[in-house]
């Protein structure tokens, strides 16, 4: 079965300081992966996902994550936080299917 | 762009009455999706459509019914509401299944008491 785990519910850097958000994903094929955003008491937005190609992804904002087949991993950096980026994070997957499956979120606040 | 939009965006509910959230979006996307989001849980899939009149269940459809009688809309159903179904709840949208960007409603915060 495919599983996403996000390592650490909540998250606190100081601002201008690098952004290490952690996500391990199980899928019993090659997956594509996301990472959205949700900013409170809206929906969640796309910050960027991995199809195929390139395994470093760029997306808005300034953050990119990579795509480590061999860690089972699609960490989320960015390398100086900003007070606009405390949010909560979800990283996500889809195994192929019609479905996709979204870890338990990261919260990620911003310290003056 | 009108997107994807909810409503009610809040609602207060008994226990025993039945409820329906309504989702409509604008893009002609071919799936859609309905996600309860609760602390802890993340976000979990309740159903979803492919197609009108194709809907499948998701994670947790216990206590929903849903239909989708025209592409554009997608309304779930708590066909009798427990306060376990206290819960923000999501509608999604995508134009094709895996590997395409889904998007999201602003969400419907729904109370039972």
């Amino acid at each position: 079965a495919q599983s996403v785990t996000q390592l650490g519910s909540h998250v606190s850097v100081s601002e201008g300081a690098l952004v290490l958000l952690r996500c391990n994903y199980s899928s019993s094929v090659p997956p594509y992966l996301f990472w959205y955003v949700q900013y409170p008491n809206q929906g969640l937005q796309l910050l960027l996902k991995y199809t195929t190609g390139a395994t470093l992804v760029k997306g808005i904002n300034g953050f990119e994550a990579e795509f480590k087949k061999s860690e089972t991993s699609f960490h989320l950096t960015k390398p100086s936080a900003h007070m606009s980026d405390a949010a909560e994070y979800f990283c996500a997957v889809s195994p192929g299917a019609s479905k996709i499956i979204f870890g338990s979120g990261t919260r990620l606040s911003i310290r003056p | 762009d009108a997107g994807i939009t909810q409503s009610p965006r809040y609602k207060i509910t008994e226990t025993g009455r039945q409820v329906t959230l309504m989702c409509h979006q604008t893009w002609s996307h071919s799936y859609m999706f309905w996600y309860r989001q609760d602390l802890g849980h993340g976000l979990r899939l309740i159903y979803y459509s492919a197609a009108a009149d194709i809907t499948d269940k998701g994670e947790v459809p216990d206590g929903y019914v849903v239909s989708r009688s025209k592409t554009e809309n997608f309304p779930l159903t708590l066909e009798s509401a427990t306060r376990s179904q206290t819960s923000v709840y999501f509608c999604a949208s995508s134009a094709t299944g895996s590997g395409n960007t889904i998007y999201f409603g602003e969400g419907s915060w729904l109370t039972v008491v």
